[in-house]
């Protein structure tokens, strides 16, 4: 059974750093291209970042491209997200998402809860 | 990357059709057949529901379907049941290599 558990989320201050981790199991993790899709509270999905499965190409939302980063350690079967000089409007559940090549997203973790606030 | 339009709202009675419509551009939606959708119940991670504009993964009911027409994608729901109320977002590939969502259709069985 494929499964995806995010961690690392919690309260951080404006300007800030935080690291979330995202743990695979169940399947093949290096075979996937793998996501980062957030939603702040009340309000709609947004894509965040995408990597390949060997982590030779990386994209972005411009709203995050220059602070965030997104990896992946395909031996430790782990997806990552770096956020740096986080804003308020960085407030949101952040989930993990496996891609199904260009398709689409076929399996996804439960979501951490960042929150960017003094 | 602005979000696609969808409606903000749907509504229909048990057994009914409905469909939501996903609005986009050149360069997202009508650009590429890589337009998939997702429904979300309040507190749950999004499930994935149609890929590759009209393609159902397994063990998604036949009772959901998509279309595109240009630069707008559809989703339909026949035969509404009252577990098909929750929230439903479009996504396309864009020309920049980027995805992006709709933003989002409440559905609301009467």
């Amino acid at each position: 059974e494929v499964q995806l558990v995010e961690s690392g989320g919690g309260l951080v201050q404006p300007g800030g750093s935080l690291r979330l981790s995202c743990a695979a199991s169940g399947y093949t993790f290096s075979n996937n291209w793998m996501t980062w899709v957030r939603q702040a509270p009340g309000k709609g999905l947004e894509w965040v970042a995408n990597i390949k499965q060997d982590g030779s190409e990386k994209y972005y939302v411009d709203s995050v491209r220059g602070r965030f980063t997104i990896s992946r350690d395909n031996a430790k079967n782990s997806l990552y997200l770096q956020m740096n000089s986080l804003r308020a409007e960085d407030t949101a559940v952040y989930y993990c998402a496996r891609a199904v090549a260009a398709a689409g997203l076929d399996y996804w973790g439960q979501g951490t809860l960042v929150t960017v606030s003094s | 990357q602005s979000a696609l339009t969808q409606p903000a709202s749907v509504s229909g009675s048990p057994g009914q059709s409905i469909t939501i419509s996903c609005t986009g551009t050149s360069s997202d939606v009508g650009g590429y057949n890589y337009v998939s959708w997702y429904q979300q119940h309040p507190g749950k991670a999004p499930k994935f529901m149609i890929y590759d504009v009209s393609k159902r993964p397994s063990g998604v009911s036949n009772r959901f379907s998509g279309s595109k027409s240009g630069n707008t994608a559809s989703l339909t729901i026949s035969g509404l049941q009252a577990e098909d109320e929750a929230d439903y977002y479009c996504s396309s590939y864009t020309s920049s290599s980027t995805y992006v969502f709709g933003t989002g259709t409440k559905v609301t069985v009467l």
